[in-house]
């Protein structure tokens, strides 16, 4: 069964705790995203990665980080230090700069 | 940078219409995406396009690389087609990023 899984979809957390959302894909593609979005809002890129081992910020990564140590995965940690962390969170994939992309089914994030 | 707009931001139809949606860019571009966000959340790419037109079903997608403009059509509308309806062009520090439109809520009525 091919695609992109992010587990958990919904996941709470107290405040100031770090937390870590999980990203999978078994499409073989090289380049994979994160996104938030808040509600009623367009997506905003938080890290992307062109190839494994390499990884770059995005419009908002203040606050988060990411680790990208193989292919079909890239999680992506919210940290105590991303100050309104509560919103719906996206990873996407592409195989390469010119192709479609793919969207995961998302993660809720609700910081208590 | 790419900057992109979209074209109305809510629309509300009747079931059977004729539904346009539209995006435009600032600066050149290889493709253009248009993509679907379901009210759970889940986002369905619908079609990339560089030139012309494209056509899946209902929906069919045209650009204009000229007047860097694009329009999203879905025809015989349905009460399944309501949905955020998002367009997506290459832009920012590196052309594996992408710039999004705001979207267009799209609702049909029965």
């Amino acid at each position: 069964d091919g695609g992109i899984t992010q587990s958990p979809k919904y996941l709470f957390r107290k405040e100031g705790q770090n937390v870590t959302l999980s990203c999978e894909q078994n499409l073989n593609h090289d380049a994979m995203y994160w996104y938030r979005q808040d509600p009623g809002q367009g997506l905003r890129l938080i890290y992307y990665s062109q190839i494994v081992n390499d990884f770059q910020k995005g419009d908002i990564a203040e606050g988060y980080s990411v680790s990208r140590e193989k292919k079909e995965s890239f999680p992506l940690t919210v940290t105590s230090a991303q100050k309104n962390p509560t919103a719906f969170y996206l990873c996407a994939t592409r195989q390469g700069a010119e192709d479609e992309q793919f969207f995961g089914p998302g993660t809720r994030l609700t910081v208590l | 940078k790419n900057e992109v707009e979209q074209s109305p931001q809510n629309l509300t139809a009747q079931e059977g219409e004729f539904i346009t949606i539209n995006c435009s860019y600032s600066v050149g571009i290889s493709a253009l995406h248009w993509l679907q966000q379901h009210p759970g959340g889940g986002i369905v790419s619908l079609f990339m396009l560089s030139s012309g037109k494209k056509k899946h079903g209902r929906l069919i997608a045209t650009i204009n690389i000229q007047e860097k403009h694009s329009s999203l059509h879905i025809t015989a509308s349905h009460p399944r087609d309501s949905a955020v309806y998002i367009c997506a062009a290459p832009g920012g520090d590196s052309n594996y990023q992408l710039i999004w439109g705001a979207g267009t809520k799209l609702i049909i009525k029965p």
